[in-house]
């Protein structure tokens, strides 16, 4: 069975500051998806990244950068120079290749950011 | 625009009463899913549909009913024997991409439901 694991439930930091949300994930598929979310106080989630598998180059987009390391099987989300509306909960989830319609989610991260 | 839509965004219930939550998508994508939401705590998946008129139970789907007639809807009944239904709820779809596989999930704003 798929599990996603974010540890930390809560982080506080001081705006400038950076931050890594942790995601640890479990599957027993060859072939499977990861993807982070951001759900902000309004409630709708939104899509940030997706990474297959595959391809375990790291990205960076702006502000924002993952490490996916298969060996550790963990999707680490960084946010370099962290800005007050960065202030959400972060969802990583998982779905297998064989079921790729049926996402996990993990409990989710809130991360507070004060000026 | 396109998008999703979820309607109404508060909604409250008595006891022992049947609710239907609406969800639309324009966005012409071939999956749909709804979740629920409790404080603290992460999604869990209801029911989801990969097609029309087809759907699949999700990890709680005991108390929940849903129907998939027309692409661009997937309404969700929360029955009176769904024992604890206050919560967070969230309608989602997807694309299915070229090479068979479903994409990241798009969601709707939500639906907080409160039984009082």
């Amino acid at each position: 069975a798929q599990k996603v694991t974010q540890a930390q439930t809560e982080i506080s930091v001081v705006e400038k500051e950076d931050v890594t949300l942790d995601c640890v994930y479990e599957t027993r598929d060859t072939t499977y998806y990861l993807f982070w979310y951001k759900q902000p106080p309004s409630g709708e989630l939104v899509f940030l990244i997706r990474r297959n598998s595959f391809d375990e180059q790291n990205e960076i987009s702006g502000r924002y950068s993952w490490n996916f390391q298969k060996s550790t099987s963990s999707f680490n989300f960084t946010i370099t120079a962290s800005q007050v509306v960065d202030s959400a909960v972060y969802f990583c989830a998982l779905s297998e290749g064989t079921n790729a319609g049926k996402s996990t989610f993990g409990d989710g991260t809130t991360l507070t950011v004060k000026p | 625009d396109g998008g999703i839509t979820q309607s109404p965004k508060y909604l409250f219930r008595k006891e022992g009463q049947n609710v239907t939550l609406s969800c639309e998508q324009n966005l012409n994508h071939d999956a749909m899913y709804w979740y629920r939401q409790d404080p603290g705590q992460g999604l869990r998946l209801i029911y989801y549909s990969q097609i029309v008129n087809d759907f699949q139970k999700g990890d709680i789907a005991e108390g929940y009913s849903v129907s998939r007639e027309k692409k661009e809807s997937f309404p969700l009944t929360v029955t009176s024997a769904q024992k604890n239904p206050t919560a967070f709820y969230l309608c989602a779809s997807s694309y299915l991409g070229t090479s068979g596989n479903y994409n990241e999930q798009f969601f709707g704003p939500g639906t907080r439901l409160t039984v009082l």
